[in-house]
């Protein structure tokens, strides 16, 4: 079955830096990728996905990038506010037809103001 | 409407007690999901239905057994549960079968079986 690796495991920045997270994915059928924010307490909230005919993908401060070939894909947010602090989730999914979603272990990102 | 709603939103049983959970969506999705999340793991997934039927159910032992009784609600029915069954329980649905759109998930039940 697919597998989902994903770095670093804890994150810390200073507020209006930048953060990236790495996802790694083993099945090449995989072609969906989402990213879900989690705050404490809360529901996983979808913030971002990419298909696999899709190189990158932005909206506002967050960007996600996929290189198929090497079998990774990222998550950039740009200009961090204290509100992105949350625990991030990869996903991957081999889309039409496909009931699952295999989830990275998570990265526990803070914001320093 | 574009919510998953589930209740209640906080359960505690004992391990002979016998309680349900539930969730509802008016999204029009035909696939719903249950997942447990124990404290900073990923969602593992426990059971998927499609179109109202069973389709994936992840080895999950029958304490827990799911129902799905129309294409908006999905329950939980809970039955002898141990202690290390404490977790946060999410709904999720996406449109038809695919997660090609990503899963809405409900806010979560936070079960603690004492």
């Amino acid at each position: 079955g697919e597998n989902v690796e994903q770095h670093p495991s804890t994150l810390s920045v200073q507020e209006g830096d930048s953060a990236v997270i790495k996802c790694t994915y083993s099945d090449s059928a995989s072609n969906y990728f989402p990213w879900y924010k989690q705050e404490l307490g809360k529901r996983p909230q979808l913030i971002i996905d990419i298909r696999s005919n899709v190189g990158e993908k932005k909206d506002q401060r967050i960007a996600v990038t996929l290189n198929k070939t090497a079998k990774h894909f990222s998550l950039h947010i740009t200009e961090t506010q204290p509100e992105d602090s949350a625990v991030y989730f990869c996903a991957a999914s081999m889309g039409a037809g496909s009931y699952q979603l295999t989830f990275g272990k998570g990265t526990k990102l803070s914001v320093i103001p | 409407d574009t919510e998953v709603t589930q209740t209640p939103k906080h359960l505690v049983m004992g391990m002979t007690n016998k309680k349900s959970l539930k969730c509802e969506q008016h999204m029009g999705h035909r696939a719903m999901y249950w997942y447990k999340q124990k404290a900073k793991k990923p969602p593992e997934l426990m059971f998927v239905y499609s179109y109202e039927k069973l389709s994936i159910n992840e080895s999950v032992p029958s304490r827990f057994s799911p129902e799905c009784p129309n294409s908006s609600l999905l329950n939980l029915h809970l039955h002898a549960l141990q202690p290390e069954d404490s977790a946060l329980y999410l709904c999720a649905s996406s449109p038809e079968g695919t997660t090609n759109y990503g899963y809405t998930f409900g806010s979560g039940t936070r079960l603690t079986v004492v």
